[in-house]
């Protein structure tokens, strides 16, 4: 019953190669968003989604790309993998814009080698 | 100049003591400010939010916002080794679609 899932938990995976992470919420919210979290453990978003509008980072490279098959999902899609893209990407959701705060799922680390 | 500034530490003090963390940000746009707490190889997990200024308690932490100094604090009383963690203060602004935009988090070890 997690709130907010992500799967893979790892990818390990070559460089130049396109991946998918995959994100779940079964809380009803109206928002999801993608976090990346840099070596140095610093959190910062990619891209917000809900029903109305996608609202992406403009440092966010458009290799990546958000998918919203519904409103309990939102996949990352990664093309053209760099070893730049090494991280942890945490997918997370709110409710009413978030003031009451984000969940995060726990996470997917990436490696690209 | 990074919209929201946190001492990344480490922190270290021994159980039992009263612990003080703090940020500081720059965008007067805020609104809504939030502390988590990551534990390694974990997601965030949200302790306390609020809204403005003022003070915010829930058992042994308290949190501050003080507006007009764009200062915000996060109290832990007696702190025990389970608080051991990451603790990342957070801020929105009343739109919301931008997102949440974190300090680099504080690392915090309570010394059993």
């Amino acid at each position: 019953d997690t709130a907010v899932s992500q799967t893979p938990k790892y990818l390990v995976t070559q460089m130049g190669n396109d991946k998918s992470i995959k994100c779940e919420q079964n809380l009803g919210h109206d928002t999801m968003y993608w976090y990346k979290q840099d070596s140095k453990k610093f959190l910062k978003i990619m891209f917000s989604y809900n029903n109305k509008e996608l609202i992406i980072n403009e440092t966010v490279p458009n290799r990546f790309s958000p998918k919203s098959p519904d409103k309990a999902h939102l996949n990352l899609h990664i093309n053209s993998l760099e070893l730049g893209d090494s991280a942890v990407y945490f997918c997370a959701s709110s409710q009413d814009e978030g003031a009451g705060g984000y969940t995060f799922g726990s996470g997917t680390r990436l490696t690209v080698v | 100049q990074k919209e929201v500034e946190q001492d990344p530490g480490p922190l270290s003090v021994p159980e039992g003591a009263i612990v003080s963390l703090n940020c500081t940000y720059s965008n007067s746009a805020f609104q809504y400010f939030m502390w988590y707490r990551q534990y390694s190889r974990k997601g965030p997990e949200l302790l306390m939010y609020t809204y403005s200024s003022g003070n915010k308690e829930d058992g042994r932490f308290t949190a501050q916002v003080d507006k007009s100094s764009k200062y915000i604090s996060l109290f832990i009383r007696d702190s025990q080794p389970s608080d051991s963690a990451t603790y990342l203060c957070a801020s929105l602004t009343g739109g919301g679609a931008d997102g949440l935009t974190f300090g680099k988090g504080t690392h915090l070890i309570i010394q059993p």
